[in-house]
């Protein structure tokens, strides 16, 4: 068991540009969940998956993102035509069926410059 | 919606001396989970303690300790026996029972560890 890994670590790219994240969650947890951290500022929730089903999607986001985990592993975080203000790092987080607790990756930093 | 404040942008305490970090949060739910994280410089963050809102012993892990006052919606960590590799972001998370919810988070208290 290696841990939640996620890839890129860093990804620097330029306005208007679509990117993709990756994240591999440890094996057998079912569930996943992708944060947004600035900086300064705790992570913030953006979208959870139990298996292969997007179950919740917060206000955070907007049309230019889309998450999916197909085949309930890994999962992928799309952002489209990236903004300035989509500067962050990425956090990926899953966890095991009955357990509350998650368990982070190192996450994605993305520059948009 | 769920609030979690920290009032300590930053924290500072000797090495081996004990630090309380505060944690207040704002339900109107009786069911969830509060955790403090931990998140070094370039790191992952990673677990450092779990309390259960049903449960009125406050949890403990080693030198790490928590008074949970439920009424108050309060709930501070304290270390003991600081060490350097102490030193990092502690965030507080709260999430609801019962579901899969995401993590609601506080700002963050960074801890410096002086020598």
């Amino acid at each position: 068991d290696t841990g939640v890994s996620q890839n890129p670590r860093h990804k620097i790219t330029k306005r208007g540009q679509n990117v993709t994240f990756r994240c591999d969650p440890i094996s057998e947890h079912n569930r996943l969940y992708w944060y947004r951290q600035t900086l300064g500022q705790g992570p913030e929730f953006l979208t959870y998956f139990q298996n292969e089903a997007q179950l919740e999607k917060s206000r955070l986001l907007s049309d230019r993102f889309s998450a999916e985990r197909p085949k309930g592993s890994f999962s992928t975080l799309e952002i489209q035509r990236t903004e300035q203000g989509d500067s962050a790092m990425y956090l990926c987080a899953s966890s095991p069926r009955g357990i509350y607790e998650q368990y982070f990756g190192p996450g994605t930093r993305l520059t948009v410059t | 919606a769920q609030t979690v404040t920290q009032s300590q942008p930053e924290m500072s305490v000797q090495e081996a001396e004990t630090v309380t970090l505060s944690c207040t949060y704002d339900t109107s739910e009786s069911d969830y989970y509060l955790f403090w994280y931990k998140q070094p410089p370039s790191r992952q963050m990673i677990l450092v303690i779990r309390q259960e809102a049903y449960k009125q012993q406050n949890a403990t892990e080693n030198r790490f300790s928590v008074n949970f006052q439920k009424a108050a919606k309060s709930f501070s960590l304290k270390i003991s026996d600081s060490q350097l590799g102490d030193a990092a972001m502690y965030f507080c998370a709260y999430r609801i029972g019962g579901g899969a919810d995401g993590l609601t988070f506080g700002k963050g208290t960074h801890l410096i560890i002086q020598p």
